[in-house]
C-alpha cells in the first residue's frame, strides 16, 4: 500500500498570501496524484489531477506540479473561501486507493 | 449536472450489516468508462476508499475491507450500494459515494468528483 504523508499539518496564512502544500508518496506515484479541497460540513472537491491538471472550473490560483514521490499543491493567493482542508490521493498502484492525512489551510 | 445522494439507516448495531444506497441523478449509471465508489471519513479524521463498481458490476475492494464489503449496482435503478458486514465502532463515519470526474470526454474512475453530500452513520448499541 502507499502511503502519502502530507505537509504542514496545519498551515496559517493571512488572505492574499501564497500557500504551499506538500504531498509526500512512500514509493513512486509517477503523476498519478491528485489534490481535493473540503470545507467544513461539505464533501471534498476535486482541484487537480495527474499531478497538475486543473479540475473543471477551478480557478488558476490552484496550481500542482511534482512527480515520482513529491508534489505540491499551491494557492498563488488565498481568497476567504480557500480556507479549507486539502487531501492528495493517488491511482498509481491499488487497491487500495489511499489519501493523504489533510493539511488545514487556517486563517492567521 | 450529476448529482448522487446517498442513503440508509443512520444507526447500526455492533456486529451487524450497514446498508448504504446511491442514487445518481442528471445522469446515467450505465455511461461507459463509468465505475461508481464509496469512501468515508470518520468523525475528524482523513478519507479511506472503500471499493468502487463499475455499470457493469465488476468490483475492486480495499483490501483492509474486503472480507466485510459487497458493493452492487442496479442499473434500472440508476443506484449502487454498499453492505458492510460485522460492524464496530470504528466503522462509524461519514459515508459518501463518488463518481468517476470524466473530462473532454474521458472518464478516470480513479478521480473522483462530484460526491454526494455523505451520510453519517453511528455504529451504536
Amino acid at each position: 500500500e502507499i502511503v502519502l504523508t502530507q505537509s504542514p499539518a496545519t498551515l496559517s496564512l493571512s488572505p492574499g498570501e501564497r500557500a504551499t502544500l506538500s504531498c509526500r508518496a512512500s514509493q513512486s506515484v509517477s503523476s498519478f496524484l491528485a489534490w481535493y479541497q473540503q470545507k467544513p460540513g461539505q464533501a471534498p472537491r476535486l482541484l487537480i489531477y495527474d499531478a497538475s491538471n486543473r479540475a473543471t472550473g477551478i480557478p488558476a490560483r490552484f496550481s500542482g506540479s511534482g512527480s515520482g514521490t513529491d508534489f505540491t499543491l499551491t494557492i498563488s493567493s488565498l481568497e476567504p473561501e480557500d480556507f479549507a482542508v486539502y487531501y492528495c490521493q493517488q491511482r498509481r498502484s491499488w487497491p487500495p486507493l489511499t489519501f493523504g492525512g489533510g493539511t488545514k489551510v487556517e486563517i492567521k | 449536472q450529476l448529482q448522487l445522494q446517498e442513503s440508509g439507516p443512520g444507526v447500526v448495531k455492533p456486529s451487524e450489516t450497514l446498508s448504504l444506497t446511491c442514487t445518481v441523478s442528471g445522469g446515467s449509471i450505465s455511461s461507459s468508462s463509468s465505475t461508481w465508489a464509496w469512501i468515508r471519513q470518520p468523525p475528524g479524521k482523513g478519507l479511506e476508499w472503500i471499493g468502487s463498481i463499475s455499470y457493469s458490476g465488476s468490483t475492486y475492494y480495499n483490501p483492509s475491507l474486503k472480507s466485510r464489503i459487497t458493493i452492487s449496482v442496479d442499473t434500472s435503478k440508476n443506484q449502487f450500494s454498499l453492505k458492510l458486514s460485522s460492524v464496530t465502532a470504528a466503522d462509524t463515519a461519514l459515508y459518501y459515494c463518488a463518481s468517476p470526474y470524466c473530462s473532454s470526454g474521458r472518464c478516470y474512475w480513479e478521480w473522483f468528483d462530484p460526491w454526494g453530500q455523505g451520510t453519517l452513520v453511528t455504529v451504536s448499541s
